[in-house]
């Protein structure tokens, strides 16, 4: 089953606005990785962590690999509609499997 | 670079019929998956091909489930009886190798009435 905890699981906010989600897990990673999934489609990556303490951006995507490898964050600044979906977080140890979170859904509205 | 592609899109059966879907990964990926993703949850792994060996199947109901890729290139997973419960989508993603990034098909919706 699932072992990350992502939060909120949903949000609903004006655009423009700024975004804050993150995950958690009772074991460490060493590797996070922020996938974004549209409607009908599959996961798309956003940004891949691979050291406790980074910070990455990508555009108006921030994300960042906690000090304690049990958590991280994705922030989303000046948020616009097509930044609706399903945030997903997945966590990997070594070359373990990924495990996912259950996934923020965002909602903006114009 | 074509994607990951997935055939069919959706597909609705009765329980106890079989249903079969279709994987092509990205050319020169040597490592397929297949996930589950039910409504409101993130994918879960079912199995791992490196190349045209299943090495992680840990996850896959074997009773009922099965998968092959025997050429090391498409994929297909087959469920003989579907039940109601395997109502869910069906993703297939693929990486050069296990250590890289996985890039996802838009997956299967299968619907069992």
């Amino acid at each position: 089953g699932q072992q990350l905890n992502q939060s909120p699981q949903s949000m609903f906010i004006q655009e423009g606005e700024d975004v804050s989600m993150n995950c958690t897990s009772s074991s460490i990673f060493n590797t996070w990785l922020w996938y974004k999934q549209d409607p009908g489609e599959g996961p798309v990556l956003l940004i891949a962590l691979y050291k406790a303490g980074e910070l990455t951006s990508n555009g108006r995507l921030t994300a960042q690999f906690g000090i304690t490898r049990k958590d991280s964050f994705l922030n989303i600044s000046a948020s616009i509609p097509s930044d609706v979906g399903i945030y997903f977080c997945a966590g990997r140890y070594n070359n373990n499997d990924m495990r996912f979170g259950a996934g923020t859904r965002l909602t903006v509205k114009p | 670079e074509a994607g990951v592609v997935q055939s069919p899109r959706y597909k609705i059966i009765e329980k106890k019929q079989p249903v079969a879907f279709w994987c092509n990964p990205i050319s020169g990926h040597n490592t397929l998956y297949w996930y589950l993703q039910n409504l409101g949850q993130g994918p879960e792994l079912l199995i791992r091909y490196e190349n045209e060996e299943a090495v992680d199947d840990s996850q896959l109901p074997k009773d009922r489930f099965s998968a092959e890729r025997l050429k090391g290139v498409d994929s297909t997973l087959k469920i003989q009886p579907a039940e109601l419960g395997d109502s869910a989508v069906y993703l297939c993603a693929s990486s050069r190798d296990h250590k890289e990034t996985q890039y996802f098909g838009p997956g299967t919706r299968l619907l069992v009435l």
